[in-house]
């Protein structure tokens, strides 16, 4: 079975640009998570969405929006890039407690 | 605030030994707790759930949880270089669908 998969895997934009990210969920997974993880630091929740609704939100700026499709994948876009978004984002899937990592996308501000 | 806190390491332990890895959290009401493993530059890896006070093996890895005490341990036993990576705590606490992440634990196992 496939596993989460993210595009693209690499990005490099510039300050003030804006970015989306894209994820596809296993198969028969509903929930879709969002999470930012820096160097040294565990991933940090960005969102999750369940059967299309919005059913978190961490602590992140206006700057960051999501939303998911019927078919269940999802998007992440990131408005007004600063250089502290540098970062790897990571989409999980779940169908109940257990979520299974995406490879990522790093993206990389200058 | 619900806070998971790990050693960030590194741990060094030779090859075919037990490595012992632990986690603390905060929050008394959480009630779901993971094991991901990490290796460098790629994404994290689900190894153990464990829900209920006690042991629960899978393989060459044990995850114990004591909810009194407030931690989760992960020992993986004859630990093989390939088991070199950072080894992450995810606790979620009743009421919230959202696990909370520790910044994680290096491993390195020595030949």
């Amino acid at each position: 079975d496939a596993g989460v998969t993210q595009s693209p895997t690499h990005l490099i934009k510039t300050r003030g640009q804006q970015v989306t990210l894209r994820c596809s969920p296993i198969s028969g997974h509903k929930s879709v998570s969002w999470y930012q993880q820096v160097l040294g630091q565990g991933p940090q929740f960005i969102f999750q969405y369940y059967e299309k609704e919005e059913r978190g939100r961490g602590n992140f700026p206006d700057r960051f929006s999501a939303r998911q499709f019927p078919n269940y994948s999802s998007e992440l876009n990131v408005n007004a890039l600063l250089l502290g978004d540098s970062a790897l984002y990571l989409c999980a899937s779940s169908v109940v407690e257990e979520q299974f990592f995406g490879p990522g996308t790093r993206l990389t501000v200058l | 605030q619900k806070e998971v806190e790990q050693n960030s390491g590194p741990l060094s332990v030779p090859e075919g030994a037990i490595a012992s890895l632990n986690c603390t959290y905060s929050d008394r009401g959480s009630q779901s707790f993971f094991w991901y493993r990490q290796y460098s530059g790629k994404s994290p890896e689900l190894i153990m759930s464990i829900y209920s006070n006690g042991d629960k093996e899978d393989g060459r890895f044990t995850a114990q949880l004591n909810k009194a005490s407030q931690y989760v341990s992960l020992l993986i036993r004859d630990s093989q270089p390939s088991d070199s990576a950072t080894y992450l705590c995810a606790v979620r606490t009743g009421g919230s669908y959202i696990p909370t992440f520790g910044r994680g634990t290096s491993l390195i196992v020595h030949p």
